[in-house]
């Protein structure tokens, strides 16, 4: 099945700055990426997301990037800002056997803007 | 307002004694879902379902089960709880079972201690 790696694990940025996250994943025939914000004590929700067709998708300040060579995409985060601190959690959704995607999460980017 | 419904919040239980946490969407999903989420382990699929009575096991279903007898309601049953299975449980829903086409819709999650 679907392997997808996250790093760092962790992240510190002075306010201001900009931000990377990147995941890697195992399977080939996954075509649809999406990222996850989840703030402290709430859910995880989606902010952007990419499919395989396409290499660069932006939305004001998050943009993510994909390399279906490498198999890796990552999220960039420009200008950072306090309302950015939050665990960013990648996907990656690949085909199963039975007709459905299955979405496969990482292992999570806690990421803490620095005033 | 379009969302997905989780209850209870927050749930202390002893060993072995048999709980449900229920979850329901409003948005007429065929998908369903159950992750829990834990620490340097991100989240991870317990089961799903892609339509009414069909459902199917994720990556980690052991100790758990699930019932769709209707769209809107995908209830996670623990017959036996164990201190292994406290965790933060998400319940999530998307539009359809091509989850490479649309985003999930989480629920506000269900902290859940056995003790």
């Amino acid at each position: 099945g679907e392997n997808v790696e996250q790093h760092p694990s962790t992240l510190s940025v002075q306010e201001g700055d900009s931000a990377v996250i990147k995941c890697t994943y195992s399977d080939s025939a996954s075509n649809y990426f999406p990222w996850y914000k989840q703030e402290l004590g709430k859910r995880p929700q989606l902010i952007i997301d990419i499919r395989s067709n396409v290499g660069e998708k932006k939305d004001q300040r998050i943009a993510v990037t994909l390399n279906k060579t490498a198999k890796h995409f990552s999220l960039h985060i420009t200008e950072t800002q306090p309302e950015d601190s939050a665990v960013y959690f990648c996907a990656a959704s690949s085909p199963t056997n039975f007709g459905n995607e299955k979405l496969t999460f990482g292992t999570g980017t806690r990421l803490t803007i620095i005033p | 307002e379009a969302q997905v419904t989780q209850n209870p919040r927050y749930l202390i239980t002893v060993t072995g004694k048999k709980l449900t946490v229920t979850c329901s969407q409003n948005m007429n999903h065929e998908y369903m879902s159950w992750y829990r989420q834990d620490p340097g382990l991100g989240l991870r699929q317990i089961y799903y379902s892609m339509n009414v009575e069909v459902t199917d096991k994720g990556d980690v279903p052991e100790g758990y089960k699930v019932s769709r007898k209707e769209k809107r309601n995908f209830p996670l049953i623990l017959e036996s709880p164990s201190p292994n299975q406290t965790s933060l449980y998400f319940c999530a829903s998307s539009l359809s079972s091509g989850a490479a086409n649309y985003g999930y819709t989480f629920g506000s999650g269900t902290r859940l201690t056995v003790v």
